[in-house]
């Protein structure tokens, strides 16, 4: 079946440090994957996507590559701010069924 | 443009009580979806309606039942709340199944 992994958390960094959040899949098919962002208190927000192999998403500094070879969809950013703190979550569409599966989230804290 | 809306934001029930938790969205969307979201869980599909007069179950749709009223609104409903619903819920829609999900601000519910 199609499954999610991502690395568990939290996650703690400095400011200005380097985010490398990993995110693996396993899926039949072609899917679709996606970053959603989840910030205290409020609901999910799509922070980037990718829909075929070799794509890169991007978005407000975030970059994460489609790597079908290796299945997976690793999330990152080359200087972190106090305002990134947030649960980040890897999750695919398979075409054949519609349904977003999500991994179970992680969360990032950054200390000024 | 509000997206999606959800209300309430957030509710109290008694073991036993119902209640139905209402979802609307203004982007003209065919899918739309209603999550659970729990601890360490990530987010679980409770039912999605691909199109309007269209309802199937996804992952944990025990307990709850679900409503298209028309394209723009989706509607939950817990007949008899338990204390294992107590829960954050999320609805979101997209353009089609399989296609980008958009997602509303939760309800927090608590059952005692």
């Amino acid at each position: 079946g199609n499954s999610v992994t991502q690395m568990e958390g939290p996650v703690t960094l400095s400011e200005e440090a380097f985010l490398t959040i990993n995110c693996t899949y396993t899926a039949t098919g072609y899917p679709s994957l996606f970053w959603y962002v989840q910030y205290p208190g409020e609901g999910l927000q799509l922070l980037l996507k990718a829909t075929k192999a070799d794509d890169k998403g991007s978005n407000k500094g975030f970059e994460a590559t489609y790597r079908k070879e290796t299945t997976s969809f690793h999330l990152e950013k080359g200087s972190v701010q106090v305002s990134d703190s947030a649960v980040y979550f890897c999750a695919l569409i398979n075409s054949n069924t519609g349904k977003l599966i999500f991994g179970q989230g992680t969360t990032l804290q950054v200390k000024p | 443009n509000a997206g999606v809306t959800q209300t309430p934001k957030f509710q109290v029930l008694k073991t036993g009580q119902s209640m139905t938790l209402q979802c609307a969205q203004d982007m003209n969307h065919n899918s739309m979806y209603w999550y659970r979201q729990d601890p360490g869980m990530g987010l679980r599909l409770i039912y999605y309606s691909a199109s309007e007069g269209t309802t199937d179950k996804g992952e944990v749709p025990n307990g709850y039942n679900v409503s298209r009223l028309n394209k723009r609104e989706f509607s939950l409903r817990l007949e008899s709340a338990a204390p294992s619903q107590t829960s954050v819920y999320f609805c979101a829609s997209s353009e089609g199944p399989g296609g980008t999900q958009y997602f509303g601000p939760g309800t927090r519910l608590l059952v005692l």
